[in-house]
């Protein structure tokens, strides 16, 4: 199976600040990458797909960027709805997996 | 609206089965790939099994390989997780997740999640 991991496991950060989340595959996954961000007692939420398409509807403050093996989640000016769990996923394996997720705080 | 809504978990001793439903809606559900993910408790989120737009193909984790089967009914709009054997470690929240299209091609992403429905497995 395809090895997900995430780092840092949390971040603490302020509103405005700008924000990087970086995934790394155990192998090359070409652009086969998305993101999801999860709040407490909800579903995960798709934001950005294929390493680098931003979901519709979701803010253009998110972007990603990547290929092979490392990838990145950029939030650009966190906004206090951002405070969340964010989790990388491969999806270039018939059998999909999950970073182990990072978790965002207000600092 | 699109819709997809959980429903069959509950608390259920070890060994025993259950089987999840999750019913979709405001979509054609037979041209989408569906998944089950599921979260244990404080957990992240762990891929469980897909099943093709036509359920030609099904794929399983390891973790649960040989206990699970996933199904489903298109011309009643749900998908199905049989889950056999199940073991403590199987205690979780069960999300369906539809597998997203852009225009006729799969995007291998999960763009629309139900509200999920928890097992306890526990004696």
């Amino acid at each position: 199976d395809i090895q997900m991991t995430q780092s840092p496991s949390s971040l603490s950060a302020s509103v405005g600040d700008r924000v990087t989340i970086t995934c790394r595959a155990s192998q090359s996954i070409s652009s086969y990458l998305n993101w999801y961000q999860q709040k407490p007692g909800k579903a995960p939420k798709l934001l950005i797909y294929a390493a680098s398409s931003l979901q519709s509807g979701v803010p253009s403050r998110f972007s990603g960027s990547g290929s092979g093996t490392d990838f990145t989640l950029t939030i650009s000016s966190l906004q206090p709805e951002d405070f969340a769990t964010y989790y990388c996923q491969q999806s270039y394996s018939t059998l999909w997996t999950f970073g182990q997720g990072t978790k965002l705080e207000i600092k | 609206q699109v819709q997809l809504v959980e429903s069959g978990g509950g608390v259920v001793q070890p060994g025993r089965s259950l089987r999840l439903s999750c019913a979709a809606s405001g979509f054609t559900f037979s041209s989408y790939g569906m998944h089950w993910v599921r979260q244990a408790p404080g957990k992240g989120l762990e891929w469980v099994a897909v099943i093709w737009y036509d359920g030609s193909n099904k794929y399983y984790a390891d973790s649960v390989k040989g206990r699970f089967t996933i199904s489903r009914d298109n011309s009643k709009n749900t998908l199905y997780l049989q889950m056999n054997s199940l073991r403590a470690e199987d205690t979780a929240v069960y999300y369906c997740a539809r597998e997203g299209l852009v225009g006729a091609y799969r995007n291998h992403a999960f763009d629309i999640w139900g509200q999920g429905t928890m097992v306890t497995v526990s004696s």
